[in-house]
């Protein structure tokens, strides 16, 4: 079993959908859990992160973790078009957000318009 | 965040050579790290970049084939030592630059072993 499981779609959506991204985890030592968008031919891109459970908002884009669970979630409103990408979760244990990192396998997801 | 350049962007290189891979940073950093992430996966974390020390290595990859150097807080190399077809991926390098702020990474090496 993975440490960090996460569906790899492709999900399709309509344009201005509500899409929901999610992961699984199974050590209860990840502390920090961060969302990555990666577009075709380039480096994944940082979008957010939360240190231990919480939600976080910025813009359209809202984490949550429940550590209780071990699962952590990506919303994305009103998506658009060019939020087409693949999204990854990753985690990191210890005191600092900078730690290594354990990815999750990448969601990758279409946006119609 | 910190600006990463990774050199070369892509390269075609022939069984049984080596190629190495330059990571430039504008900014003094703490830790370098460098992923590989194959053709359709994700990343994997091939090793840490000591600056003055060997780098620490993950489970499945060694020194030999991977030589990594770290000679300043901007700047770090990985060779891909004698490539085999198994070895084409991206190679991407990240930066961590302080204490709870996230990783940043490059946009990669693509290299393809014919």
């Amino acid at each position: 079993q993975k440490e960090v499981e996460q569906d790899p779609g492709p999900l399709s959506v309509p344009e201005g959908a509500i899409v929901s991204l999610n992961c699984t985890y199974s050590n209860s030592a990840f502390q920090y859990f961060m969302w990555y968008r990666q577009y075709s031919r380039k480096g994944p891109e940082l979008l957010m992160y939360t240190y231990s459970s919480g939600n976080k908002e910025d813009g359209r884009f809202t984490a949550q973790v429940d550590k209780s669970s071990k699962y952590i979630s990506l919303f994305i409103r009103d998506s658009q078009p060019s939020d087409s990408a693949t999204y990854l979760c990753a985690m990191s244990h210890g005191n600092n957000a900078g730690n290594m990192l354990t990815f999750g396998g990448g969601t990758r997801l279409m946006v119609k318009p | 965040s910190a600006v990463i350049s990774q050199k070369p962007s892509r390269d075609i290189c022939q069984r049984g050579t080596s190629l190495t891979i330059q990571c430039q940073v504008d900014s003094q950093v703490t830790m370098m790290f460098w992923y590989r992430q194959q053709p359709g996966q994700s990343l994997t974390l091939i090793a840490t970049a000591n600056q003055g020390s060997e780098a620490t290595y993950e489970s499945g990859f060694v020194i030999d084939k991977f030589p990594i150097s770290r000679p300043n807080l901007t700047f770090s190399t990985l060779t891909v030592s004698n490539m085999s077809p198994e070895d084409s991926s991206i190679y991407l390098c990240s930066v961590g630059s302080a204490k709870d702020q996230p990783q940043h990474f490059g946009d990669g090496t693509r290299l393809s072993i014919l």
